[in-house]
């Protein structure tokens, strides 16, 4: 079974529009942590935002933030005004395990904001 | 700030030849770790590595990857063997602890040929 989920292959969004990015994940731990990552062109890997699973609070960095609905196991990545530079791959990731030495990454959404 | 640095950028070998990738982690994390990513495709993890040995595995590290931390800084990928499906982007991370961010390097574009 897939441990995450993005159900958008790919995505086109007008610039200056708002942008959700769909998450789903599994696991059966109690502890672990989310987090995504933007990886533009260029094949660089760059953190987003991530959220512990003890976290109360939605996340927020910057530009974005973590929709985290625990009893969903959901975790939506959230921005506002999209910009061009926003065009990228955004991947959703889990890390899992005690010593949280599980990482899994989604299949990866392919944003493209256009102007 | 400080980040995750690989070398090299690029390599290019011939099939059956040995690589090593190396990777610079940031210096008060713990945790490494060896992705790849075959062009267009998933970032599919490798292999953890943490408290000098390696804590998990995935299938793709066959007998063929080892991994090793040589000295305080350096956390290094072999391939002993190359195929030509080995042709990749290698990104290391690291991170501090489990409840802490996961920092990429830029990869390491390895093309078989």
């Amino acid at each position: 079974a897939q441990k995450i989920t993005q159900t958008q292959p790919g995505m086109f969004v007008q610039e200056k529009e708002a942008v959700t990015l769909d998450c789903t994940y599994d696991t059966s731990d109690q502890s672990y942590g989310l987090f995504w990552y933007k990886q533009p062109s260029s094949g660089e890997m760059i953190f987003l935002i991530y959220q512990g699973s003890y976290d109360e609070q939605n996340a927020t960095e910057g530009r974005y933030s973590l929709n985290f609905q625990k009893a969903r196991k959901s975790a939506n990545l959230v921005f506002s005004a999209s910009q061009l530079g926003d065009s990228a791959m955004y991947f959703c990731a889990m890390r899992e395990g005690h010593y949280g030495q599980n990482f899994v990454f989604g299949p990866g959404t392919r944003l493209s904001v256009l102007p | 700030e400080p980040e995750v640095t690989q070398t090299p950028s690029h390599q290019v070998t011939q099939m059956g030849q040995e690589v090593i990738l190396r990777c610079v982690p940031i210096s008060n994390h713990l945790y490494f770790y060896w992705y790849r990513q075959i062009l267009g495709q998933k970032v599919e993890f490798l292999v953890s590595f943490y408290n000098n040995e390696i804590s998990e595995k995935s299938e793709i590290f066959d007998d063929q990857f080892s991994v090793e931390r040589p000295d305080g800084s350096n956390f290094t990928l072999k391939i002993r063997s190359t195929k030509l499906e080995d042709s990749a982007m290698y990104f290391c991370a690291s991170f501090r602890g489990p409840t802490y961010e996961q920092y990429f390097g830029p990869g390491t574009r390895l093309t078989v040929t």
